[in-house]
């Protein structure tokens, strides 16, 4: 059974770096053919995908936020971490993790997700 | 990175049938056919519903089909249930580097 969660602080302040880690179990990110990502939702908004690291680290990031965002993974924990930094009100949102296979080009396991607000 | 383009809002009777469109380019869901649909019920993580423009995953009632012609695929709700009232999103691969693609969302209203 596969199931992710993701966890992070609830507020940060504008220009904070915000460190969400999705922490996960039924799959390893050490073996080959899966993959990590990240996707958001500001409320009342649409999804919009952030990142996916997959087990052979190979990384992929939304376009305009690349420059913002690293994603990373701690296979010994099971464990990917993404990272935003100078953050801004707009980037609050629900953030969710959620599991693909490779070659495979949908999310078929998501997190409950978690919301972070950016407020002063 | 434009966000695909569907309607705000469908809406239809028990029973009734209701298509939501997804309107891309030819970037993205016109280049590839991997169209997914996800299923969000409020306060809820999305369910994907149609991966690989037609596939249902293992579990989703053969309600939900989908489609695609050129650069618009479609998602088509047979047999409208009280439990089919939720938010739906199109998601579409489009390439190494943007990767991946979301709709704008549409609404489904059971009446």
């Amino acid at each position: 059974q596969i199931t992710l969660k993701e966890s992070g602080p609830t507020l940060v302040k504008p220009t904070q770096t915000l460190t969400l880690t999705c922490t996960f179990s039924g799959f390893s990110l050490s073996s080959g053919g899966v993959g990590v990502g990240w996707i958001r939702q500001p409320p009342g908004k649409a999804l919009e995908w952030l990142a996916l690291i997959y087990w052979n680290d190979d990384k992929r990031y939304r376009p305009s936020l690349k420059s913002r965002l690293t994603i990373t993974k701690d296979t010994s924990k099971n464990q990917v971490v993404l990272t935003m930094t100078n953050m801004d009100p707009v980037d609050t949102a629900t953030y969710y993790c959620a599991h693909r296979r490779d070659f495979n080009y949908y999310f078929g396991y998501w997190g409950q997700g978690a919301l972070v607000t950016v407020s002063s | 990175q434009s966000a695909l383009t569907q309607p705000r809002s469908v809406s239809g009777s028990p029973g009734q049938s209701v298509t939501i469109s997804c309107t891309g380019t030819s970037s993205d869901v016109g280049n590839y056919n991997y169209v997914s649909w996800y299923q969000q019920h409020p306060g809820k993580a999305p369910k994907v519903m149609i991966y690989d423009v037609s596939k249902r995953p293992s579990g989703v009632p053969d309600r939900f089909s989908g489609s695609k012609s050129g650069n618009t695929a479609s998602l088509t709700i047979s047999g409208l249930q009280a439990e089919d009232e939720a938010d739906y999103y199109c998601c579409s691969y489009a390439g190494g580097y943007t990767f991946d693609v979301f709709g704008t969302g549409t609404e489904v209203t059971v009446l």
